[in-house]
């Protein structure tokens, strides 16, 4: 069975470009979680959406992060302008039904260096 | 919001058992979870407890105590591959928050 898949799995790229990162959460599933981890900080949730709409966005640091699940397979998370403090390990994982009580399955992640 | 303490790091003898520990302060507890993430690695899960107890998965044991706001992971038989960071995540606020994580470093 396929897990999340998220890609690129590395980017590094300059400040102020834009950085848009995919995944593909597993089939089934009605959850999505975008999360970012830092040595400093740990895993910190940034969105979750449910069913497809975005349910809590509390973690998104600033203007400059969005995200979309335009469909139940597809979500994305932009960062425009990107600035060198959002170098981090950005993961996406997915559940199914209440994700109280459910694991999440976390995709390999993608490696984001901003110079 | 929700607070979650783990200790940074330890090191442990192959074969030997460790207890990870993790402390929370959250409200509208629903349930507290446990991964394991290898380095450069994503987080996998290991065990999930709600209630109060014991939890028995193989080499692996989770306990919970909501009352005092604790749980451990216990590991049982290190092996080299258990050199891992250990999550603790708690689900209150309906959100999950995960901990900084355990480093546990087997060594021969």
């Amino acid at each position: 069975d396929a897990g999340v898949i998220q890609s690129p799995r590395h980017e590094v790229t300059e400040m102020g470009q834009e950085v848009t990162l995919r995944c593909k959460p597993i089939s089934g599933h009605n959850s999505l979680f975008w999360y970012r981890q830092t040595m400093m900080r740990g895993l910190e949730l940034l969105i979750y959406f449910n069913n497809n709409v975005p349910i809590d966005d509390s973690g998104m640091p600033e203007d400059r992060f969005s995200a979309k699940m335009p469909n139940a397979s597809f979500s994305t998370l932009k960062i425009q302008p990107s600035e060198p403090r959002d170098s981090a390990v950005y993961f996406c994982a997915s559940t199914t039904g209440d994700s109280s009580n459910q694991p999440q399955h976390f995709g390999d992640g993608t490696r984001l260096s901003i110079l | 919001g929700q607070n979650i303490d783990q200790p940074t790091e330890m090191t442990a003898t192959e074969g030997a058992i460790v207890q990870i520990n993790c402390t929370y302060q959250t409200s509208g507890f629903n349930g507290l979870f446990w991964y394991q993430q290898h380095a450069g690695e994503a987080p996998t899960f290991l065990s999930y407890n709600v209630l109060d107890g014991l939890e028995e998965k193989g080499r692996f044991s989770s306990f919970l105590s909501r009352s005092k706001g604790y749980s451990y992971l216990l590991l049982k038989e290190l092996q080299m591959k258990d050199s891992a960071s250990y999550l603790c995540a708690v689900y209150g606020n309906n959100r999950l928050a995960f901990g900084k994580g355990n480093q546990v470093v087997v060594i021969p």
